[in-house]
């Protein structure tokens, strides 16, 4: 029933390490983000997709890939972490109607702590 | 650059006291829209209320409301007898037409006291 699905919820890694995040929407939204949230709280954009298509790519490390397989899933890799990385992750999907983006459905984000 | 401006850190209200959390943005856009979100302790970000830039009526959900004031670009959000599960950060948001993205303020802690 969850209509936007983050895995994992919890994810505790050392410095150097990859780890992946995964994201899935079952609303058949047309796009989805990822999203940084800091220990202020404050929320950036760090990934879109269009229909598999990379349409935002903000100033982000290269350690950190996205990848969507398809429309409804959009994963999110790290490489080599480091401690600057411990945040809250979020994936969010929207409609896009006639080329406007329409309100977020968020998933339940990832509260990533790398040690 | 676009931008969500959200003055309040944070406050305290009293339990079933109206409140008023503010939100300007800047555009040059005309096409828009201006969302809410609530984010409680437990973390996940919930949908409150959203206005479009040609809407003549101010948004309305439940005990929520959107006073849009458009020529002072200003979206604040009113909460009706606030309630003590009303104690979580609030974000104001916007999606402009020129930008296939949504920018979040930095939110206000609201606090409601019993």
């Amino acid at each position: 029933d969850t209509a936007v699905s983050q895995t994992p919820k919890y994810l505790v890694t050392q410095m150097g390490n990859d780890k992946s995040i995964k994201c899935e929407q079952n609303l058949g939204h047309d796009t989805m983000y990822w999203y940084k949230q800091d220990s202020k709280k404050f929320l950036k954009i760090m990934f879109s997709y269009n229909n598999k298509e990379l349409i935002i790519n903000e100033t982000v490390p290269n350690r950190f890939s996205p990848k969507s397989p398809d429309k409804a899933h959009l994963n999110l890799h790290i490489n080599s972490l480091e401690l600057g990385d411990s945040a809250v992750y979020f994936c969010a999907s929207s409609p896009q109607v006639r080329g406007q983006t329409y309100g977020y459905t968020f998933g339940s984000g990832t509260r990533l702590t790398v040690v | 650059a676009q931008k969500i401006t959200q003055t309040q850190p944070g406050m305290f209200v009293q339990e079933k006291e109206a409140v008023t959390l503010d939100c300007t943005y800047d555009t040059s856009d005309q096409s828009y829209g201006l969302f809410w979100y609530k984010q409680p302790s437990s973390g996940e970000m919930i949908f409150l209320i959203y206005q479009g830039s040609y809407d003549e009526q101010n948004a309305t959900e439940g005990r929520y409301s959107l006073n849009f004031q458009k020529a002072r670009k200003s979206a604040n959000l009113v909460i009706s007898a606030s309630q003590l599960g009303d104690s979580a950060m609030y974000f104001c948001a916007s999606r402009y037409s020129s930008a296939s993205k949504i920018i979040f303020g930095s939110g206000t802690r609201l606090s409601i006291r019993p």
